[in-house]
């Protein structure tokens, strides 16, 4: 049971390039997150997602771009690289809400990204 | 709206010594409240949690109680060893939509032999 995963570990891209983050989950969770890390802010919801096919807006969504197609994966996009992106990216996964008191995020181990 | 407020570090104590971290929240009705760890260059690692008011939470030697009355979530170790150094986030969920948590900012804690 690998739990969370994300690939790659680190990237460093030019400022316009394109690239993206994937997490897989192993857990049969319905819900997953896509969080940035940056010092003295905590950790800021990108997008999510509440199910296979879905997907919707966190608090930081500009500039990037998200897809669920299988229930296990989601994705992240950043279509044109700048360098406000240069951050540490978690993906979390959870069961629904009502769960059986369930309801903790479980989080990969991020991905260091810097855009030059 | 939900915010989650924690004392700004970083903390730095020796080890043995009692550790607190305050944590207080807004929030309509009633969250769930959460501390999660993150050890150096890992993800965050639930450490304990309370769904209710005058719940306390319990893990490795960790407790923070849910207060309502105060809007408060502190971390407390009675005992804090040098593998207790890490990052502390301070968290609450509402699961009405989308199962959001909104995060502290953290509180770096480092134990000094």
């Amino acid at each position: 049971n690998a739990g969370v995963t994300q690939t790659p570990k680190f990237r460093v891209l030019k400022t316009g390039q394109s690239m993206t983050l994937l997490c897989a989950q192993d857990m049969n969770h319905e819900y997953m997150y896509w969080y940035r890390q940056d010092p003295g802010m905590g950790l800021r919801l990108i997008h999510y997602s509440v199910g296979e096919g879905t997907t919707a807006k966190g608090e930081v969504p500009d500039g990037y771009n998200v897809s669920r197609l299988k229930k296990q994966n989601f994705l992240l996009g950043l279509e044109s690289a700048a360098p406000s992106q240069t951050s540490v990216y978690f993906c979390a996964s959870s069961y629904s809400p009502g769960t059986g008191g369930k309801n903790e995020q479980y989080f990969g181990p991020g991905t260091r990204l810097t855009v030059t | 709206g939900n915010s989650v407020t924690q004392m700004e570090g970083p903390v730095t104590l020796s080890e043995e010594a009692f550790l607190t971290i305050n944590c207080t929240y807004t929030a309509t009705g009633y969250p769930s409240l959460f501390w999660y760890v993150q050890y150096p260059g890992e993800g965050l690692q639930l450490l304990l949690k309370a769904t209710k008011a005058d719940d306390k939470g319990s893990n490795k030697g960790f407790e923070a109680t849910y207060r309502k009355e105060t809007t408060s979530f502190h971390l407390e170790k009675g005992s804090v060893q040098v593998s207790d150094s890490a990052v502390y986030f301070c968290a609450l969920l509402r699961s009405y939509t989308g199962n959001q948590f909104y995060f502290g900012t953290g509180t770096s804690l480092t134990v000094i032999p």
